[in-house]
């Protein structure tokens, strides 16, 4: 089952704007992650912001949790047709057998358009 | 340095047959986990696997079965393959497992199709 869901499901823009992606989850996390998909292909990890973090970024990607409203946003600044892909969410919960699993949710469909 | 690898990349099967996945991790990774991307939906876990014991087991029922080998690499089975077992499988790998948790890695991916 997915995790939660992210808003919107999907996005165009200009090249050159600011992007932003929500996401909402339900349970306890270890940590959240987004990753970016290239046309059903595999997924590229971008950025990992753990439970206890509020804010992190890594060059033009800007990511927030609130662990009380149990969400997160990712903003990609200055985007670039290129930028353009499906993007998750993820959150990483305890499994069960001790592991880690990844519980994605449903992506927000990015278009950069030049 | 190589990253995740999966084979094949494609696969066509039929109704009723079984299919194995293969997949490398990251160099010095151990542990692996399997993820089932049906179409327009996000990626959803099988299992995971470090250092060849299961660490957790997704809500698929015992006709995916998988196993990690000394090397760390992996296979997936599936058993009595279903229209519905139509999918992008991804593999990821990561450092640990447990605890607060680390990236994960995936590999391009096998599609499978069933007819």
């Amino acid at each position: 089952s997915q995790q939660g869901e992210e808003d919107p499901q999907a996005l165009s823009i200009q090249e050159g704007e600011n992007a932003t992606m929500n996401c909402s989850y339900k349970t306890s996390i270890n940590n959240l992650q987004w990753y970016r998909q290239n046309s059903g292909r595999g997924l590229v990890h971008l950025i990992l912001i753990r439970s206890n973090e509020r804010e992190k970024h890594s060059g033009r990607l800007r990511v927030t949790l609130d662990t009380s409203k149990k969400s997160s946003s990712l903003l990609i600044t200055a985007s670039r047709a290129a930028d353009t892909a499906s993007y998750f969410c993820a959150t990483d919960e305890s499994g069960s057998g001790g592991g880690n699993k990844l519980t994605f949710g449903t992506g927000t469909q990015l278009k950069v358009e030049l | 340095d190589a990253g995740v690898t999966q084979s094949p990349t494609h696969l066509i099967k039929t109704r009723g047959q079984h299919v194995t996945l293969r997949c490398s991790p990251i160099s010095g990774h151990k542990s692996v986990s399997w993820y089932q991307q049906v179409l327009g939906q996000g990626p959803q876990f099988i299992f995971q696997y470090y250092e060849k014991e299961e660490r957790g087991r997704g809500n698929f029922p015992d006709r995916f079965s998988a196993r990690q080998f000394p090397n760390y690499s992996s296979e997936l089975n599936v058993n009595a393959l279903l229209l519905g077992d139509s999918a992008l499988y991804l593999c990821a790998s990561s450092t640990t497992s447990g605890g607060p948790g680390r990236a994960q890695y995936f590999g391009p991916g096998t599609r499978l199709t069933v007819t």
